[in-house]
């Protein structure tokens, strides 16, 4: 069975300052998607980014860039120019592409932007 | 905008007392799923719909139970809560393209007392 493990239950940075969730999983798969969610406090979860694992090249959007380590089963997240509304719970998340569609996520870290 | 809506937002339940949470959607996706969240914890996959096919997970209780009337609408039944079951409940959708991920609707905060 896949799993999703997120090592940091909390963070706290500086706003302005680039911060970088940790994230690893567990699988026998060779093709699947991994994704990063953002939970926002009292609003619904969103999709950061995503990444095909077949694809070498890293996912970026805008100030969010992940670190794929296929060897590793490594998918970090960075969050550059941290924003005060990039304060959220983040979750890693894991997808098999080729036997279903169900999404397996991690504990989460929650993080804080301070002003 | 298109979007998968959950009601109620926050819901209060007596011990034992049947709830249901409803959502609905105008993505017209084919797939929806329920998810429960309790704090600290990952999300949690109860069971989906692919179309009308019902998917169960293997370790979701009998006291859960799930009807899809129609593409748009999906319901989450809880038979007899426990305090247990005090948790948020997330509905999410998905369509042909997996990639894209699910659109979650903002959860319902269920109480049990």
């Amino acid at each position: 069975a896949q799993t999703v493990t997120q090592s940091q239950p909390e963070m706290s940075v500086q706003e302005a300052e680039t911060v970088t969730l940790s994230c690893t999983y567990d699988t026998s798969e060779n093709n699947y998607y991994l994704f990063w969610y953002k939970q926002p406090p009292s609003r619904q979860m969103i999709l950061v980014i995503r990444q095909e694992a077949y694809k070498q090249q890293n996912a970026t959007e805008n100030r969010f860039s992940v670190n794929f380590q296929k060897a590793a089963k490594s998918f970090s997240l960075k969050i550059s120019d941290s924003q005060l509304g990039d304060t959220a719970m983040y979750f890693c998340a894991f997808m098999n592409m080729n036997r279903d569609d169900k999404i397996i996520f991690g504990k989460g870290t929650r993080l804080h932007i301070l002003p | 905008d298109a979007m998968v809506i959950q009601n109620p937002r926050y819901q209060v339940t007596q011990f034992g007392k049947p709830v249901t949470l409803s959502c609905s959607q105008t993505l017209n996706h084919n797939v929806m799923y329920w998810y429960q969240q309790k704090s600290s914890q990952a999300p949690k996959l109860l069971f989906h719909y692919y179309d009308k096919d019902f998917n169960n997970e293997a370790d979701t209780p009998d006291n859960f139970q799930s009807r899809r009337p129609n593409t748009s609408f999906c319901f989450l039944d809880i038979r007899s809560p426990g305090l247990g079951d005090a948790a948020m409940y997330l509905c999410a959708t998905s369509g042909r393209d997996f990639l894209a991920g699910y659109t979650f609707g903002s959860g319902t905060r269920l109480t049990v007392v």
